[in-house]
């Protein structure tokens, strides 16, 4: 079975400072997929990047990038530019790969944007 | 604007009291599931439809059951809420089951047992 672990349960940055949130994961499968998703405080969870195992290249969308090591089976996401939307509950997932549906969240970060 | 949408956003019912949850999606996405969270937890899966395929998670309490009568309606019914059962509801849809294809969510119910 899959695990997924997200060591730090809150954090904090100042508003326009960087952050990089920690994830961790556990499998023996060597291809899947990981998520981070973002539930900001009575809204809707809402994806933020993906990474496909198979892909070298690190995932960036706008503001936010993925630090994935393979080897090391970690998945950081670091939130460069932070913003006050960016307030929410973190959740790093993982899917592994041929057909597999079921997605395993880790226990979320809360992240907390100070203006 | 396409979207998962879920009724109510809170649900109050006393304990032992049947309640049913639903969701609709205009996605016309094939795959919906339902999720269970409590407070300062992961998002826990209890089962998902695959078109009319129902597929229950194994550690999914009996007393949680669901209907898909159509693409766009899914229903989660708890047929004798006790007061553990009290937790948010996510609904969630995919275009396919797995690979990279993200799963899109609503706004959840939150439930509370009096």
């Amino acid at each position: 079975a899959q695990t997924v672990t997200q060591s730090q349960p809150e954090m904090s940055v100042q508003e326009a400072e960087t952050v990089t949130l920690s994830c961790t994961y556990d499998t023996s499968e060597n291809n899947y997929y990981l998520f981070w998703y973002k539930q900001p405080p009575s809204r809707q969870m809402i994806l933020v990047i993906r990474q496909e195992a198979y892909k070298q290249q690190n995932a960036t969308e706008n503001r936010f990038s993925v630090n994935f090591q393979k080897a090391a089976k970690s998945f950081s996401l670091k939130i460069s530019d932070s913003q006050l939307g960016d307030t929410a509950m973190y959740f790093c997932a993982f899917r592994a790969g041929a057909g597999s549906y079921q997605l395993t969240f880790g226990k979320g970060t809360k992240l907390s944007v100070i203006p | 604007d396409a979207m998962v949408i879920q009724n109510p956003r809170y649900q109050v019912t006393q304990f032992g009291k049947p309640v049913t949850l639903s969701c609709s999606q205009t996605l016309n996405h094939n795959v919906m599931y339902w999720y269970q969270q409590k407070s300062s937890q992961a998002p826990k899966l209890l089962f998902h439809y695959y078109d009319k395929d129902f597929n229950n998670e194994a550690d999914t309490p009996d007393n949680f059951q669901s209907r898909r009568p159509n693409t766009s309606f899914c229903f989660l019914d708890i047929r004798s809420p006790g007061l553990g059962d009290a937790a948010m509801y996510l609904c969630a849809t995919s275009g396919i089951r797995g690979g990279n294809q993200p799963q899109h969510f609503g706004d959840g119910t939150r439930l509370s047992i009096l």
